[in-house]
């Protein structure tokens, strides 16, 4: 079965500097890979994914992931934070071939201070 | 374009009282997802639908909670009875269908239900 770890559970950034968000993966196959940010009393948005091809995954907002396949994980990029980007975000798998479904990890929250 | 809708946002009822969530997706979209977000916690699926049929709802609690996708388009997903542990926020998605699990899932804002 499919499985999603992020490891921390709050990551704190100050403006302006760059921002990861760590998620690693467990599939029994190929992974379909995804980035979501929830902000509160809202729902989830989606940011990136990956599929197949290149392993660095550019999204919405500034946002990139690295898919390593070596180190089965899929971390959340922005080379500069912003205030806004506070929000929890999450990361999702799914198996590629067959009809399992999206499991989502526990979900980072991120803080950007001024 | 619209997004996926629900109602009602929040829900408050005591325990053993019946309730029901409603969802209404993006046009066009014929897969449609159900998922519970406990506190502290990322979205678990309980049941999806392709257009009218429920493909997988091995996660739903068939003792209490119940699921309809009529016509294919809006869903609505039932507790009754309720209990304290059902308290959770109550997610709706859904998907074109298309290129299998490889499109996004859009995801409404919510249903909070507190149980007392």
């Amino acid at each position: 079965a499919q499985s999603v770890a992020q490891p921390e559970d709050q990551v704190n950034v100050a403006e302006g500097n760059p921002l990861t968000v760590k998620c690693t993966y467990s599939v029994s196959g190929n992974p379909y890979l995804f980035w979501y940010v929830q902000y509160p009393n809202r729902g989830l948005q989606f940011l990136l994914k990956y599929i197949t091809g290149d392993n660095l995954v550019k999204g919405s907002y500034g946002f990139e992931a690295e898919f390593n396949k070596s180190q089965t994980s899929f971390h959340l990029k922005k080379p500069s934070a912003l205030v806004s980007d506070s929000a929890l975000y999450f990361c999702a798998v799914r198996e590629g071939s067959g009809n399992t479904p999206l499991v989502f990890g526990k979900g980072t929250r991120l803080s950007v201070i001024a | 374009e619209a997004g996926v809708v629900q109602s009602p946002r929040y829900k408050i009822i005591e325990k053993k009282q019946p309730v029901a969530f409603w969802c209404n997706p993006i046009s066009g979209h014929n897969t449609l997802y159900w998922y519970r977000q406990n506190l502290g916690q990322g979205p678990e699926l309980l049941i999806r639908y392709e257009n009218e049929e429920a493909v997988d709802d091995s996660q739903l609690p068939k003792d209490r909670f119940s699921a309809e996708r009529l016509k294919g388009v809006d869903s609505t997903l039932k507790i009754q009875p309720a209990e304290l542990g059902d308290s959770a926020v109550y997610l709706c998605a859904s998907s074109s269908g298309l290129a299998g699990g490889r499109v996004e899932q859009f995801f409404g804002p919510g249903t909070r239900l507190t149980v007392l």
